[in-house]
């Protein structure tokens, strides 16, 4: 079955660290990528996507994510976290041909210890 | 304005109860999207709209019905659900329900089923 997955269901870490989730999918032929945030008490709000051109992506916040299409990969980035980061990390897939359809993944939960 | 606002933000029924959600978004976008979340789990889809016009239902049990009145309001009718109907659903929007559209979600209703 096409899936999105994501290899970190928790990741904690301290202020200042490097973070690095991991997103694999499933699909073949073009699909758009995002990663979504959900922090604490707060709706789901867009960190960055891919659709086509330049495969690392700048998005807001510091983040940014690359896109390996051999690799099938849509990882995302942070040089240096914050306590603010603390959140819900979702990666999502808009399948080929799939109008209106996003496969979110399990999400990873995030904690940054000050 | 990039608002999709959800009312009620709480809301507590029995199994025989009639309730409703409602969803709205002034961004002019054109597709409109419900999908439910349980605790700790990604979103999952239950319905997109695409220009007032049901596009997507992905399997969802008919006690729950969705409709949509106007270009910026979605309602979810409920009727006779289930204890493990409690989660929160969630309300998105995008500009015409592309794959490479961004999805703007609000915050949610938390629905609890006694």
């Amino acid at each position: 079955a096409q899936s999105v997955s994501q290899h970190n269901h928790h990741v904690i870490l301290s202020e200042a660290a490097s973070l690095e989730l991991g997103c694999n999918y499933s699909y073949g032929g073009t699909v758009n990528l995002f990663w979504y945030v959900q922090y604490p008490g707060q709706h789901l709000q867009l960190l960055l996507k891919y659709f086509s051109g330049d495969p690392l992506v700048k998005g807001i916040k510091g983040f940014e994510a690359e896109f390996i299409k051999s690799k099938f990969s849509f990882n995302l980035r942070k040089p240096s976290v914050q306590w603010s980061d603390t959140a819900e990390y979702f990666c999502a897939v808009g399948p080929p041909d799939s109008w209106g359809k996003l496969q979110f993944g399990a999400g990873t939960q995030v904690v940054v210890t000050p | 304005d990039t608002e999709v606002t959800q009312t009620p933000k709480h809301l507590v029924m029995g199994m025989t109860n009639k309730k409703s959600l409602k969803c709205e978004q002034h961004m002019g976008h054109r597709a409109m999207y419900w999908y439910k979340q349980k605790a700790k789990k990604p979103p999952e889809l239950m319905f997109v709209y695409s220009y007032e016009k049901l596009s997507i239902n992905e399997s969802v049990p008919s006690r729950f019905s969705p409709e949509c009145p106007n270009s910026s309001l979605l309602n979810l009718h409920l009727h006779a659900l289930q204890p493990e109907d409690s989660a929160l659903y969630l309300c998105a929007s995008s500009q015409d329900g592309g794959p490479a559209d961004t999805q703007y979600f609000g915050p949610g209703t938390r629905l609890t089923v006694l």
